[in-house]
């Protein structure tokens, strides 16, 4: 059966240490993955895009990778901070649809 | 940011009772969604919407039904609501060949059902 798994529903990191997320995915083969944010009581936010022929995608203290033969994808935040506590994620690429990961928990303590 | 609204934002009903969620976007974008989010699921698709008047079934589409008679407007109606339909609802949209494929949302509408 299709599953998207994240690797934690809750994770916490120290202030300034680098936070890593973890999407896993079986039995879709899609050309795109998308990272999204969202913030309690809110709509998601879109972050980042890595498509299947890209290994790493950045963006200010965001980089994500992409291994289409592990069906995993990380999303990192270096020099994190309070404000990058939120829930994270990941998406993947239905044809015009998207199926949804669970989501992770970050708290970034100070 | 596209301009996504959803109406209402909070509502409590009675089992058994209709319930009709809209979705505004002033963006002129061509797909719409409608998603549940429930604890331990994640963003799960109910329907959506390729067009005016063109929608098709998501994942959990039993119970619902979908309408777009405007580019604008997608309305989600619930026609006897059940209290396994508690949660969270967000509309999204996207535009045709983005390069990203990004999704926009709206800020969510809570729908208790007694």
């Amino acid at each position: 059966s299709q599953k998207i798994e994240q690797n934690s529903e809750a994770l916490n990191i120290q202030e300034g240490k680098t936070a890593t997320l973890t999407c896993n995915y079986t039995n879709y083969s899609p050309a795109y993955l998308q990272w999204y944010r969202q913030d309690p009581g809110r709509g998601p936010v879109f972050l980042l895009l890595i498509r299947e022929n890209e290994k790493e995608k950045r963006k200010e203290r965001l980089k994500v990778t992409f291994d289409t033969t592990l069906k995993q994808s990380l999303f990192h935040i270096t020099a994190s901070q309070p404000a990058d506590s939120a829930t994270y994620l990941c998406a993947l690429a239905a044809g015009q649809n998207f199926v949804f990961g669970p989501g992770t928990r970050l708290s970034v303590l100070p | 940011d596209a301009g996504i609204t959803q109406s209402p934002r909070h509502k409590v009903t009675e089992t058994g009772t209709p319930v009709t969620l809209r979705c505004h976007q002033t963006e002129n974008h061509r797909y719409m969604y409608w998603y549940r989010q429930d604890p331990g699921h994640g963003l799960r698709l109910i329907h959506y919407s390729y067009g005016v008047k063109d929608t098709d079934k998501g994942e959990v589409s039993d119970g619902y039904s979908v309408s777009r008679s405007k580019t604008e407007d997608f309305l989600l109606t619930l026609e006897s609501a059940t209290s396994s339909q508690t949660s969270v609802y967000f509309c999204a949209s996207k535009r045709t060949g983005a390069d990203t494929g990004e999704l926009f949302f709206g800020e969510g509408s809570r729908l208790t059902v007694l």
